[in-house]
């Protein structure tokens, strides 16, 4: 599986837009982008997940440029309680959805 | 909201004991997984299952065992605990829904061993 790297940590404030790069160089073809949350003491949270251009919820977006190498999770107006670990993985479908968790990037949101 | 339950969620005991950290799902969900968790540390995998009868060993080497007699229930065994045993233990399922495989992860069991 692609190996991801992103940032360590982030500082932001309360109603700022926040953009998570993640680097992924050895992408494969059925490999998708997936994204989770991890509050303290508690587990991984799925956030969003796409293959390629932009997918959107009611959480978060999900950029992917053509040549699906990087992705950037955006997060709309963010606030203290999205303080959280945020980790970027690659995931491939014939390997039944086995996640690899890197060191994620841990978010701070400030008042 | 997912409905996955782990037990104990907290577990204090002394080397050389045998335990056994329960996960169950009534999700129906075909694939279950155990990472282990160290403070500030990222997530590793250490088993997973692609259904009942099946088990593999994850990318990190554990001398934990599971097992999976049933669909809902995977639970991992230490028979003799060390303090090097000591950390939190995620267990989690997936199922692939609408193009996405989604995992769902339980609360965690935090594990201390004196």
């Amino acid at each position: 599986l692609a190996k991801t790297t992103q940032p360590i940590s982030m500082d932001s404030y309360e109603g700022q837009e926040v953009n998570i790069t993640c680097s992924h160089n050895n992408i494969a073809t059925n490999d998708y982008i997936t994204w989770y949350q991890q509050f303290p003491s508690q587990g991984p949270r799925f956030i969003i997940q796409g293959y390629k251009t932009k997918v959107t919820n009611e959480v978060a977006s999900l950029f992917i440029p053509a040549d699906r190498k990087s992705s950037t999770l955006s997060l709309p107006r963010v606030s203290l309680s999205d303080t959280a670990v945020y980790y970027c993985l690659v995931v491939r479908y014939n390997q039944g959805g086995k996640l690899i968790f890197g060191q994620g990037t841990e978010l701070s949101v400030k008042p | 909201e997912a409905d996955i339950y782990q037990t104990p969620r907290y577990l204090v005991i002394g080397t050389g004991k045998k335990i056994t950290l329960e996960c169950s799902q009534t999700m129906g969900h075909d694939k279950m997984y155990w990472y282990q968790q160290d403070p500030g540390m990222e997530l590793h995998l250490i088993h997973y299952s692609y259904g009942v009868n099946s088990t593999e060993k994850g990318d990190l080497s554990s001398e934990s065992t599971v097992s999976r007699i049933r669909t809902e229930h995977f639970p991992l065994t230490l028979e003799s605990a060390r303090p090097s045993h000591t950390s939190q233990y995620l267990c989690a399922s997936s199922e692939y829904k609408e193009g996405t495989y989604e995992q769902y992860f339980g609360p965690g069991t935090r594990l201390t061993v004196t």
